[in-house]
C-alpha cells in the first residue's frame, strides 16, 4: 500500500524557473525521504528529513516538513533540463517498525524545458 | 565506498518459466536489504526484505519468493511466472533508518 500520495502528477515548467512538489501521508513517520529517478533507472536519494525537522537545503533543494498535517514539499530552485526525472517521497515509519521499510508515494512527473 | 549490483538489466520470460534475480552489496557488511517493484508510471512496491542472512519478510502475498543465502546477497525468485509478474525490479539496501537508501540500476522484467 501506499504511504503518500504526491501532488501535482505531472509539472512541466521552463528552464530556470522553480519547481515544487508536494507529498501527503497518513500515519505517524521517523523521516520523509526524497528521491529521483530518470527514466529507466534506479532511484537516487536526494534528501532526508526528520521527523523534529521543519526545513532542509541540499544544493538547490529545498525540503519542508509539517508533521501536524502530515505533509512535505520538495523545492528545486533554478531548474536546469537535467533535473527533468520523476520525484518520489518516501516515509519510514515512527512506530517501532520492523525492516526500516521505506513507503513511497506515486511520484511527481517533472519536465524542465530548455 | 558501497556499491550494489543487479543484473540481468532486462529480462523477457515465457510464462510458466522460471526465475532468479540476484542483488549483491559491495563495501558494508550486515545492510538491510529490499526488493520493490515498480508497474510502469507507478510508485514503487515493496515485496521483500532481509535484515539479516536467512531472515525474509515479506509484505505482499505473490507468486515471488526472496532468499539472503549470505549477508550481501538477495536473491528473488520465482517457480512459474505469470503476466502480471511482468515490471521494473530495484533492489536497494541501508544500514537503518537513519540513512537513505541506496538502489540498484533495476531489472525491466516482460513475461509474454
Amino acid at each position: 500500500s501506499q504511504q503518500g500520495e504526491e501532488d501535482p502528477q505531472a509539472l512541466s515548467i521552463q528552464e530556470g524557473e522553480n519547481a515544487t512538489m508536494n507529498c501527503s501521508y497518513k500515519t505517524s513517520i521517523n523521516n520523509l525521504q526524497w528521491y529521483r529517478q530518470n527514466s529507466g533507472r534506479g532511484l537516487v536519494h536526494l534528501i532526508l528529513i526528520r521527523s523534529n525537522e521543519r526545513e532542509k537545503h541540499s544544493g538547490r533543494l529545498r525540503v519542508t516538513l509539517d508533521t501536524s498535517k502530515k505533509s512535505s514539499s520538495l523545492l528545486i530552485t533554478a531548474s536546469r533540463a537535467a533535473d527533468t526525472a520523476s520525484y518520489f517521497c518516501a516515509t519510514v515509519a515512527g512506530i517501532k517498525a520492523a525492516g526500516n521499510k521505506l513507503t513511497f508515494g506515486g511520484g511527481t512527473r517533472v519536465l524542465v524545458k530548455p | 565506498s558501497q556499491t550494489i549490483h543487479q543484473w540481468p538489466a532486462t529480462l523477457v520470460q515465457p510464462v510458466g518459466s522460471p526465475l532468479s534475480l540476484e542483488c549483491t552489496v559491495e563495501g558494508t557488511s550486515n545492510p538491510n536489504l529490499y526488493w520493490y517493484r515498480q508497474a510502469a508510471g507507478r510508485g514503487l512496491q515493496l515485496l521483500f526484505y532481509s535484515v539479516g542472512i536467512g531472515q525474509i519478510s515479506s509484505e505482499v502475498p505473490q507468486n515471488l519468493s526472496a532468499s539472503r543465502p549470505q549477508d550481501r546477497q538477495f536473491i528473488l525468485s520465482s517457480k512459474k511466472l505469470l503476466l502480471s509478474d511482468s515490471g521494473f525490479y530495484l533492489c536497494a539496501w541501508t544500514w537503518d533508518k537513519s540513512y537513505g537508501y541506496t538502489f540498484g540500476s533495476g531489472t525491466r522484467l516482460t513475461v509474454v
